[in-house]
């Protein structure tokens, strides 16, 4: 079973700064199989990236992804007020799913 | 307008069961695989269930299997979950989530609003 840690638990950053968030993985992953996403208080998640490196459709490219292997990135380049919120990366592998225990970027 | 509504949720005591339902519209439903997933208070998200298309393959997370039934009816374009001997850490928000059909793109990309589901004596 994949286990995904995330890190930092919380960035505290302000608007315009650069975010770096980190996903690793237990074992290495196929790049094609990780995910993130972004969740609001009171909304449902929002996919940001697949396949670690392709943003989603009306996805801003403010917001990117990398990384391989065990290792994987999310990166925000320069935080807008509505950017602040939790991220999550997730892995899919043989109809079983397994995410992240999230990344809280505040203010 | 592509969308999942959840509904089904409430109040339940510690053993007893629900069912959750999730409506689709806007879209092909029997050419995507569905996932449920949860947001308990406090904590992360986390993978309840998976079901593809067809119905052919279906997964559980290890918390929940034996206790839930993840099912679909590509007829009525709906979503389904029986969730049976509810425990205090079942209770949650849950969603369902579509996952994409791109090449290449195994995300969820279509989320539900959610339904809320709480497990108390």
């Amino acid at each position: 079973e994949i286990v995904l840690t995330q890190s930092p638990g919380t960035l505290s950053l302000s608007p315009g700064e650069r975010a770096t968030l980190s996903c690793r993985a237990s074992q290495s992953v196929s790049s094609n199989y990780l995910a993130w996403y972004q969740q609001k208080p009171g909304q449902p998640p929002r996919l940001l990236i697949y396949g670690a490196s392709s943003r989603a459709t009306g996805i801003p490219d403010r917001f990117s992804g990398s990384g391989s292997g065990t290792d994987f990135t999310l990166t925000i380049s320069r935080l807008e007020p509505e950017d602040f919120a939790v991220y999550y990366c997730q892995h899919y592998g043989s109809s079983l799913w397994t995410f992240g225990q999230g990344t809280k970027v505040e203010i | 307008e592509v969308q999942l509504v959840e509904s089904g949720g409430g109040l339940v005591q510690p053993g007893g069961s629900l069912r959750l339902s999730c409506a689709a519209s806007g879209f092909t439903f029997s050419s995507h695989s569905m996932n449920w997933v949860r947001l308990a208070p406090g904590k992360g998200l986390d993978w309840v269930s998976y079901i593809s298309g067809g119905s052919s393959t279906i997964d559980y997370a290890d918390s929940v299997k034996g206790r839930f039934a993840i099912s679909r009816d590509n007829a009525k374009n709906s979503l389904y979950l029986q969730m049976n001997s509810l425990r205090d850490e079942d209770t949650a928000v849950y969603y369902c989530a579509r996952v994409s059909r791109l090449p290449g793109n195994y995300g969820m990309d279509v989320w539900g609003q959610g339904t809320t589901v709480t497990v108390s004596s």
